[in-house]
């Protein structure tokens, strides 16, 4: 079956610092791969996709590249903001599994000012 | 453009109410629907999916229940809740291939 796995948080930094959330995957077929974003008190948003491999999603100053070689979707961003605290979730969509999202655990971030 | 209205935001419930959540989605017609649960510290959880109205999938066996009545209403009911119920729950819906898209979610504590 299809999985996602994260790396457990919290990740603490320090504002401007740089950022990596791991994520990794596994699929039985060509999967859609997504990070979603998820504020205190809030539900989620969509913060980038990418739907092949090599694809490049950004958004807000975040980026992930969807390799494949190493079935991963790792999250980066160069200097993290106080309000990009939050949780972090990686996700993945499979055709053959009917287009069903599939999450990570969620990686909690919080930056210190 | 599409909208997701969940509520209520917040509800505390004795054990052994009965619980009724309610979404509904603007803007788009014939939406997969989702609940999905995030217990505290822990990852999402889908429960329910609906692929059209009447059509219901339950993914875990529990306590709770889901009905569409109308094609971009989702409702999320138990009979009798349970301690563990407590949560926070998400709805949300997609396209045919589009991502999903969240409610601000309902934040249950069964007391």
């Amino acid at each position: 079956g299809n999985s996602v796995t994260q790396m457990e948080g919290p990740v603490t930094l320090s504002e401007e610092a740089f950022l990596t959330i791991n994520c990794t995957y596994t699929a039985t077929g060509y999967p859609s791969l997504f990070w979603y974003v998820q504020y205190p008190g809030e539900g989620l948003q969509l913060l980038l996709k990418a739907t092949k491999a090599d694809d490049k999603g950004s958004n807000k100053g975040f980026e992930a590249t969807y390799r494949k070689e190493t079935t991963s979707f790792h999250l980066e961003k160069g200097s993290v903001q106080v309000s990009d605290s939050a949780v972090y979730f990686c996700a993945l969509s499979d055709f053959n599994a009917g287009n069903m999202l599939t999450f990570g655990g969620g990686t909690r971030l919080m930056v210190k000012p | 453009s599409q909208t997701i209205h969940q509520w209520p935001a917040t509800l505390v419930q004795p054990v052994g109410s009965p619980l009724s959540l309610e979404c509904t989605v603007e803007g788009t017609s014939n939406p997969n629907l989702y609940w999905y649960r995030q217990a505290a510290g822990r990852g999402l959880q889908l429960l329910f999916y609906s692929v059209g109205i009447g059509q219901i999938s339950s993914e875990v066996p529990q306590n709770l229940s889901a009905s569409r009545p109308q094609d971009r209403q989702f409702i999320l009911s138990s009979k009798k809740l349970l301690l563990s119920d407590s949560g926070f729950y998400l709805c949300a819906w997609s396209g045919s291939n589009s991502p999903l898209h969240f409610g601000n979610g309902t934040r249950l504590t069964v007391t």
